[in-house]
């Protein structure tokens, strides 16, 4: 079974621009969360997508946002980009339970820097 | 909000158990304890999660206190390749939430 990919793996932008990433979930699962992490801050939840709908949502500013296919493919955008947006990030898929047991699956990440 | 706390750093030698602590102390009766390890330049994967007994697999055990306020990752016999941030998180259950931890970052000696 294909693992989480995400694309691209690096970009650069610069202040004011904005960027979308890209995560395909592994076949079947159909939550994928996407994370923020920075040395700073650590691994920070931004949202959670389920069937097209967001889900749950982190304390980020409106700035970032997201959107889920019906094939369960999903997109991040990040607007009006600043230097604090410079992180590695993550998307990690699952099947989208209830259950506390089950397993979440992280892509390799996108590494965005912005100039 | 149940949070879960993790000393920064720990060192090893090659080949000697390691014992990575939690504290969860606000933990509820029917939250899971997950354990994930982050490789250098990779994303987060999967080690081990367990409720209220202790767990095994072949990448580690898992040995849950029996008040639950705290777990402990055992890895038998480390490896330079175990080099890696250990996070222990909560899965509270009736929510979607993963609750992560800041991580113990592992360096494991030759």
């Amino acid at each position: 079974k294909a693992g989480v990919t995400q694309t691209p793996r690096y970009l650069i932008k610069t202040r004011g621009q904005q960027v979308t990433l890209s995560c395909s979930p592994i076949s079947g699962h159909r939550s994928v969360s996407w994370y923020q992490q920075t040395p700073g801050q650590g691994l920070q939840f931004l949202f959670e997508y389920f069937s097209e709908t967001q889900r749950n949502k982190g304390n980020f500013p409106g700035r970032f946002s997201g959107r889920q296919f019906s094939n369960s493919r999903s997109e991040m955008n990040v607007s009006t980009l600043e230097l604090g947006d410079s992180a590695l990030y993550l998307c990690a898929s699952r099947p989208g339970g209830l259950s506390p047991a089950e397993t979440q699956y992280f892509g390799p990440g996108t590494r965005l820097l912005v100039l | 909000d149940a949070k879960t706390t993790q000393p920064n750093s720990m060192e090893s030698n090659e080949e000697e158990p390691v014992h990575l602590p939690c504290n969860h102390s606000t933990i509820s009766g029917t939250d899971y304890i997950h354990w994930y390890r982050q490789l250098p330049s990779q994303g987060p994967e999967y080690v081990i999660h367990g409720l209220t007994s202790n767990v095994n697999n072949r990448m580690a055990s898992l040995a849950i206190a029996e008040d639950r306020k705290s777990s402990t990752l055992i890895l038998h016999r480390a490896t330079l390749r175990d080099a890696a941030v250990y996070y222990c998180i909560l899965r509270p259950s009736g929510t979607y939430k993963y609750i992560f931890g800041t991580g113990t970052r592992l360096k494991v000696l030759a």
